[in-house]
């Protein structure tokens, strides 16, 4: 089975910067993604890494290194629009099919 | 920009119903799947869906779960008889073939079921 551990909140100003952990356990891995929800809306997707490293798509990075088995997300320049829940999801080398496992989430506040 | 749309965005069904939760996925894509979120929790695959079968489906997809792309365009998840555990947001979302891991997600039916 596998599973995936992330912080439930973390806060912060507008500006400011945040990493948002992700540490998973699998029986085979694939890839991690990362998703972004609003409040009442559906995941959107960020990034994915399925290669050790950073990848970055405008003020949001995100890092694996499979061998600790262990990635982030990182939120630059903070904006109040920022507030969302944000969720890993790891692709599983059995999942052929794209079968995403999801992470509990980590509700991001940002404050004036 | 092409996106997933799904109907009905809410639905009230009593316990013991049939209902029938409907997608369209993005054209040219060749994935679809489904999941769902009981309010407050992650987001939890249901079931994928390639070249007209189920590829891939989760313990919560037992018999009483069901899933047809009518057409070239539909992708329905029937659920029969529901139960009040059944209540939640469905999201549908598809992903296109050559590689690409993005997944996009239509916007969710919230069926509650009483």
């Amino acid at each position: 089975g596998q599973s995936l551990e992330q912080p439930s909140e973390v806060t912060a100003v507008e500006g400011a910067i945040v990493q948002i952990n992700c540490t998973y356990q699998t029986s085979g891995f694939y890839g991690l993604s990362w998703y972004q929800q609003h409040d009442g809306g559906a995941p959107t997707f960020l990034s994915y890494n399925g290669l050790d490293g950073l990848e970055e798509t405008g003020r949001f990075s995100s890092f694996l290194s499979r061998s600790d088995s262990y990635g982030y997300l990182l939120l630059q320049e903070l904006q109040m629009k920022d507030s969302a829940s944000y969720f890993c999801a790891v692709r599983g080398t059995t999942d052929s099919w794209g079968k995403l496992q999801f992470g509990a989430g980590t509700q991001v506040v940002v404050t004036p | 920009e092409p996106e997933v749309t799904q109907t009905p965005s809410h639905q009230v069904t009593q316990m013991g119903q049939e209902v029938i939760l409907r997608c369209v996925p993005i054209s040219n894509h060749l994935y679809f799947y489904w999941y769902r979120q009981i309010l407050g929790q992650k987001v939890e695959f249901l079931v994928s869906f390639y070249n007209n079968e189920i590829s891939e489906k989760s313990e919560i997809f037992d018999d009483q779960f069901s899933v047809e792309r009518p057409d070239g365009s539909n992708f329905t998840l029937k659920i029969r008889s529901t139960k009040l555990e059944d209540s939640a947001m469905y999201f549908c979302a598809s992903r296109e073939p050559g590689g690409q891991e993005t997944q996009y997600f239509g916007p969710g039916t919230r069926l509650l079921v009483l």
